[in-house]
Order: structure tokens, then C-alpha cells, then sequence
């Protein structure tokens, strides 16, 4: 099991770009969520999904979307990026019965 | 919706001796929570979690307590170790099987030889 995965590791943009960050995750988990880690204000929750077709908004959704068309996969898009998003991103997974969240490797931004 | 505090946000202490550090949480209907580690520039990992149907749970050198009347749990790592530098974050989750998982701001621990 390569568990959770994300791409890129590393990504420089300019301000009005767009980009897709990737998540994947090879454990049949039904739940997967996105945050953003920023200094001093530990993980935030940006969105999630409790199954394909599935999403809901988490604590800091303006400026991204999501989809969830297959269990394994869970992109987020950023729009129009900004310097506030500026981050370091992480995907993570679960089973619904069991609690424990499994993170992805994370991705560093830097939106210029 | 849930509001988690943590503190310190860090700490230093001298190898073997014992650290805490103490979460509190806003929402009385939160039932999970979870403590992470992080070391620098890795992902966060679970080291320890608790429900809120007990009161203590402990894992080697690692135990975890929660008071639901005071909305307060806490870490508490003994004999530690310079592997244990790390940052930790606690978390609560606000229902049963919900994905709504909010973290405190982390404290940063350093073990000091």
C-alpha cells in the first residue's frame, strides 16, 4: 500500500493562477479531507467528502473547490491563487468507523 | 462550531524528564480526540487517541487524560527522549463518525540533553 499519496511535493505560482493539487489514497477509505497548515495556527480544515459524489465545507473553503468522482482520488483546486494561500497543503483519509486519519506527504505552495 | 485551544505552545525540557501539554474544547457533543506528532517538514501522525466514554488511555511512555465536565484533555509523555522533539497537536472531532476534525495551534517540544 502506497497509502496516501500527493502531487506535486513543491509549487511556485502567480497571483490569478490555477492549479489542481493531487490526492490519492489506495485504502478503500470512504472519507478524505484537505487542510491547509499555516505558522502558528496548526491544520485547518478546507474541505471534505464521506464518499464519491460527496462534499462538504470545511472551516476555510473560499478560494478552492473540490470534487470526489472515485474513492481513491480527491483533487483540490485553487481558482485564482492568492499570497494568503500561501501553505503548506495536506490530504488526508479514513475509514468511517474508525477515527484515525491517515495523512498525505503534503504540498508546499507558494503563491507569488 | 468547535473552538480548540492548546498550550503551551512550547516547551523545553532536560531528557527524562516528563512533559504535558494541555488541550481544552469548546463543543460539549465532541467525542473524539486525537494527538499528533510532527517532525520537521514530515506529514502529522496519530500517537495517541482517546473517546470520550474513558477517561485515560495510555500507550508506553504516552498517556493520554480527558475531564468532559472541564472540556479538557491533556498529553502526557514521560522519560523522555531527543526523538520525542517534535510539535504535537491535539484535535477534536464534534460527532461519531463526522470528518469534521479541528485542531489546536500545536506546541513545539524540545528535549534538551
Amino acid at each position: 500500500n502506497a497509502g496516501v499519496t500527493q502531487t506535486p511535493k513543491f509549487q511556485v505560482l502567480k497571483t490569478g493562477q490555477s492549479m489542481t493539487l493531487q490526492c490519492a489514497q489506495d485504502m478503500n477509505h470512504e472519507y478524505m479531507s484537505w487542510y491547509r497548515q499555516d505558522p502558528g495556527m496548526g491544520l485547518r480544515l478546507i474541505h471534505y467528502s464521506v464518499g464519491a459524489g460527496i462534499t462538504d465545507q470545511g472551516e476555510v473553503p473560499n478560494g478552492y473547490n473540490v470534487s470526489r468522482s472515485t474513492t481513491e482520488d480527491f483533487p483540490l483546486r485553487l481558482l485564482s491563487a492568492a499570497p494568503s494561500q500561501t501553505s503548506v497543503y495536506f490530504c488526508a483519509s479514513r475509514e468511517p468507523v474508525v477515527e484515525t486519519q491517515y495523512f498525505g506527504p503534503g504540498t508546499r505552495l507558494l503563491v507569488l | 462550531g468547535e473552538n480548540v485551544e492548546q498550550h503551551p505552545s512550547t516547551l523545553s525540557v532536560q531528557e527524562g524528564d516528563s512533559a504535558v501539554i494541555k488541550c481544552t474544547y469548546s463543543d460539549s457533543a465532541s467525542n473524539y480526540f486525537p494527538w499528533y506528532k510532527q517532525e520537521l517538514g514530515k506529514r502529522p501522525q496519530l500517537i495517541i487517541d482517546i473517546r470520550s466514554n474513558v477517561g485515560e488511555k495510555k500507550d508506553q511512555r504516552i498517556a493520554v487524560t480527558l475531564n468532559k465536565t472541564a472540556k479538557h484533555f491533556s498529553l502526557h509523555i514521560t522519560e523522555t527522549q531527543p526523538e520525542d522533539s517534535a510539535v504535537y497537536f491535539c484535535a477534536a472531532t464534534p460527532q461519531r463518525g463526522g470528518n469534521k476534525l479541528t485542531f489546536g495551534t500545536g506546541t513545539q517540544l524540545k528535549v534538551e540533553l
